[in-house]
C-alpha cells in the first residue's frame, strides 16, 4: 500500500496568513492526489483533485500544486472558517485509497 | 443536489453484525462507483470498501475483508455496508462517499453514522 505522510501534524496561524501544507508520498502517484478539508463533526469537504485543480465552488484562495512523490496545499489568505482538519489522499494505486494522517490548522 | 443520507449506526456487542445504510439522491446513482470510508474516535480517514456502478467489482481494507460485504440496489438508489463479526476497532462513524467515475477519489459525502462495538 502507498502510505502518505502530511506535514506538520498541526501548526498555529492567524487570519490572513498564507499556509502551506506538504503531503509526500512513499512512491510516485503522479497526479493522482486529492485534498480534503474537515470540521469538527463534519463530513470531509473535496477541495482538490488531480493535485491542483479546484473543486467547483471552493475559493480560489486554496490551490495545489505537486506531482510524483511530494505535493502542497497552499490557502493564500487564511481565514475564520478555514481552521479545519486537512487530508490528503492518493487514488494510483488501489486497493487501498489511502490518506494522510491529517494536518490541524488551529488558531493562532 | 447530490445528497447521501446514512442509516443503521447504533451500538453493538462485539462478535454481532449490523447493516448500514446510505440514500443516495440529486444524481444518476446508478452510473457511479460508491465507498465506505470510516474514522474513528479522534483519528484520521481510513477508506473500507469500494463497489464499481454495476456492482460487478468489490474491493475491501483488508483490516475488514471477510467480515465485511458491499452491495447496491441501483433500483432503490441504496449502498449497503454489512458487517459482521465487530470487533472494537471497528468502532467508528462511517461514511459513505461518491466517486466522480470510477475508483478515483470522494466528490460526495454523506453526514456519516456512528458505530460503536462494545460490550
Amino acid at each position: 500500500a502507498i502510505r502518505m505522510t502530511q506535514s506538520p501534524s498541526s501548526f498555529s496561524a492567524s487570519t490572513g496568513d498564507r499556509v502551506t501544507i506538504t503531503c509526500r508520498a512513499s512512491q510516485g502517484i503522479s497526479s493522482y492526489l486529492a485534498w480534503y478539508q474537515q470540521k469538527p463533526g463534519k463530513a470531509p469537504k473535496l477541495l482538490i483533485y488531480a493535485a491542483s485543480t479546484l473543486q467547483s465552488g471552493v475559493p480560489s484562495r486554496f490551490s495545489g500544486s505537486g506531482s510524483g512523490t511530494d505535493f502542497t496545499l497552499t490557502i493564500s489568505c487564511l481565514q475564520s472558517e478555514d481552521f479545519a482538519t486537512y487530508y490528503c489522499q492518493q487514488y494510483y494505486s488501489y486497493p487501498p485509497w489511502t490518506f494522510g494522517q491529517g494536518t490541524k490548522v488551529e488558531i493562532k | 443536489q447530490v445528497q447521501l443520507v446514512e442509516s443503521g449506526g447504533g451500538v453493538v456487542q462485539p462478535g454481532g453484525s449490523l447493516r448500514l445504510s446510505c440514500a443516495a439522491s440529486g444524481f444518476t446513482f446508478s452510473s457511479y462507483g460508491m465507498h465506505w470510508v470510516r474514522q474513528a474516535p479522534g483519528k484520521g480517514l481510513e477508506w473500507v470498501a469500494f463497489i464499481r456502478y454495476d456492482g460487478s467489482n468489490k474491493y475491501y481494507a483488508d483490516s475488514v475483508k471477510g467480515r465485511f460485504t458491499i452491495s447496491r440496489d441501483n433500483s432503490k438508489n441504496t449502498l449497503y455496508l454489512q458487517m459482521n463479526s465487530l470487533r472494537a476497532e471497528d468502532t467508528a462513524v462511517y461514511y459513505c462517499a461518491k466517486d466522480p467515475a470510477t475508483a478515483m477519489f470522494f466528490d460526495y459525502w454523506g453526514q456519516g453514522t456512528l458505530v460503536t462495538v462494545s460490550s
